[in-house]
């Protein structure tokens, strides 16, 4: 099955600096690739889609110089948390369709803890 | 904003018992899905039922779908410990999976 990695697993930093997050399809290509944001005990709420090769679309409400999103390659997308606060703390996911397939494949998550 | 309502937000049952969540969504969709996630970790796809369908069924799993009501049900029969997670509901009408609010369950060995 396919399979999408995500880097690091969890992150604590302090406010002010800016964060990357990886997220690697391993064993197939992704023209896209979803991010997703979850707080504690809820659910997931759609940031941007990422387009290898071109602008990601961000949804209603994201802040596009905040979360910088760039999908360089077939198998890399990054989201950068620029400048972040604790307000940024959450749970990001990354995932990615199957070739082919309407369904997802989600990378293992991102904890971001901003002191 | 998020499309689908999840209920019951909660469900607490004995291993061995069948345990039914349910999903509402708004807008017309082309599938609606449903994913497993245990507690600090990504989502894992269990099943995918396309809105001309029905019923579907997959090992434990029965899916169904009312497009007139604008809803569906998981059921997982015979639970086990190992089933605890948080389910969610996802529809599809634009190529982007909307997450519902998820259903934690936890299964009482």
């Amino acid at each position: 099955g396919a399979v999408v990695s995500q880097h690091p697993s969890w992150v604590i930093c302090k406010s002010g600096t800016s964060v990357k997050i990886e997220c690697r399809s391993l064993d197939f290509q992704a023209t896209t690739m979803f991010w997703y944001r979850q707080f504690p005990k809820q659910s997931l709420m759609l940031m941007a889609t990422s387009n290898e090769g071109s602008k990601a679309t961000y949804e209603q409400g994201v802040e596009k110089d905040k979360f910088l999103i760039n999908h360089a390659s077939l198998t890399l997308s990054t989201l950068t948390v620029t400048s972040a606060h604790p307000e940024d703390s959450s749970f990001y996911i990354c995932s990615a369709p199957g070739q082919g397939l309407p369904k997802l494949f989600f990378g293992s998550g991102t904890q971001l803890s901003v002191l | 904003s998020q499309q689908g309502e999840e209920d019951p937000q909660a469900l607490s049952i004995q291993e061995g018992e069948n345990a039914t969540m349910n999903c509402s969504y708004k807008t017309s969709i082309n599938n609606l899905q449903w994913y497993r996630q245990n507690s600090g970790r990504g989502l894992v796809h269990l099943i995918l039922i396309r809105s001309n369908e029905r019923e579907k069924h997959s090992g434990r799993l029965r899916v169904t779908l009312d497009t007139s009501k604008k809803s569906s049900s998981l059921l997982i029969t015979a639970s086990r410990a190992a089933d605890t997670a948080s389910y969610f509901c996802a529809t599809d009408n634009t190529g982007k999976l909307i997450f519902g609010q998820g259903t934690t369950l936890q299964v009482k060995p």
